[in-house]
C-alpha cells in the first residue's frame, strides 16, 4: 500500500471523450497535487489543493477541470482533450501545503493516450 | 527555461561502478529534494538537503548540496541493477512549492 493510489493506470480516450482521473490517500495529508510529465520534460505542476480549496491553477487549460470532494480524495475531469495531452498524470500528497523536508508522495499515476 | 538543469540527461553504466547526478541552477533553494522513479511507478522520494554544504548518505548514495544552495549532486558507489531509474531533483522555492529537473535516466548493467 502506497498511500496514495491513482485509477486507472492506464486509460486511452479519443478527442471528443469525457473521462476522469481519480486519486484517493489514505495518509492524513492535508494538500493534494495533480503533476503532468511528458518525455524527456520537468514535471509541471497543474493544480494544488489544501484542506480542499484550490490554491492554485498553474495556467491549465480548461479542458482539465480538477474536482477535491474532501482532503483523502482528488479528481481530473478530461473532456475534448489533445493528443499533445498524451502524458502521465501524476498525484502526490504531502502534510500540508508547507512542503518542508517531509516532501511528496505520489501515486503510480495514470498513463493516458489522447487518440 | 529551466529552473534546474540535470545533468547528464542519459547514464549507463557496468554494476560495480560510480556515478554521480548533478543538478544546478542559478536560484537559491530553501531546500532540495532528491526522488528515484521506476518504470510504471510515481516519484519516490530519497531524501531532503537543507543546509549549505550538507552531505548526506543513505548507504550507497551521497547526497550533497552546495554551500550557496544552488546546486546539489548524487553519487552512487558500486551501482547495481536495483539502482535503474529516473532520478529527480526538486527545488524547494518557497514554502509550498517544488520545482523539478527533467531527470536523469539511469542504466545499470549486469
Amino acid at each position: 500500500e502506497t498511500g496514495v493510489t491513482q485509477t486507472p493506470r492506464h486509460l486511452v480516450m479519443g478527442m471528443t471523450n469525457k473521462k476522469s482521473l481519480k486519486c484517493e490517500q489514505h495518509l492524513g495529508h492535508n494538500a493534494m497535487y495533480w503533476y503532468k510529465q511528458s518525455a524527456k520534460k520537468p514535471l509541471e505542476l497543474m493544480f494544488v489543493y489544501s484542506l480542499e480549496e484550490r490554491v492554485e491553477n498553474n495556467s491549465v487549460p480548461s479542458r482539465f477541470s480538477p474536482e477535491c470532494p474532501n482532503s483523502s480524495h482528488l479528481f481530473l475531469h478530461l473532456h475534448t482533450l489533445q493528443p499533445e495531452d498524451s502524458a502521465l498524470y501524476l498525484c502526490a500528497s504531502s502534510q500540508d501545503q508547507a512542503v518542508g523536508g517531509l516532501g511528496y508522495t505520489f501515486g503510480s499515476g495514470t498513463r493516458l493516450t489522447v487518440v | 527555461t529551466q529552473l534546474l538543469e540535470q545533468s547528464p540527461q542519459f547514464l549507463s553504466i557496468q554494476e560495480g561502478e560510480n556515478l554521480t547526478v548533478y543538478c544546478n541552477s542559478s536560484s537559491v533553494f530553501s531546500s532540495l529534494q532528491w526522488y528515484r522513479q521506476e518504470p510504471g511507478e510515481g516519484p519516490v522520494l530519497l531524501v531532503t538537503v537543507v543546509t549549505g554544504g550538507e552531505v548526506k548518505k543513505l548507504k550507497r548514495l551521497t547526497f550533497q548540496f552546495g554551500d550557496a544552495r544552488k546546486d546539489s549532486s548524487l553519487h552512487i558507489t558500486a551501482a547495481q541493477p536495483g539502482d535503474t531509474g529516473l532520478y529527480l531533483c526538486a527545488g524547494c522555492v518557497n514554502d509550498y512549492k517544488l520545482s523539478f529537473g527533467a531527470g536523469t535516466t539511469v542504466t545499470v548493467r549486469a
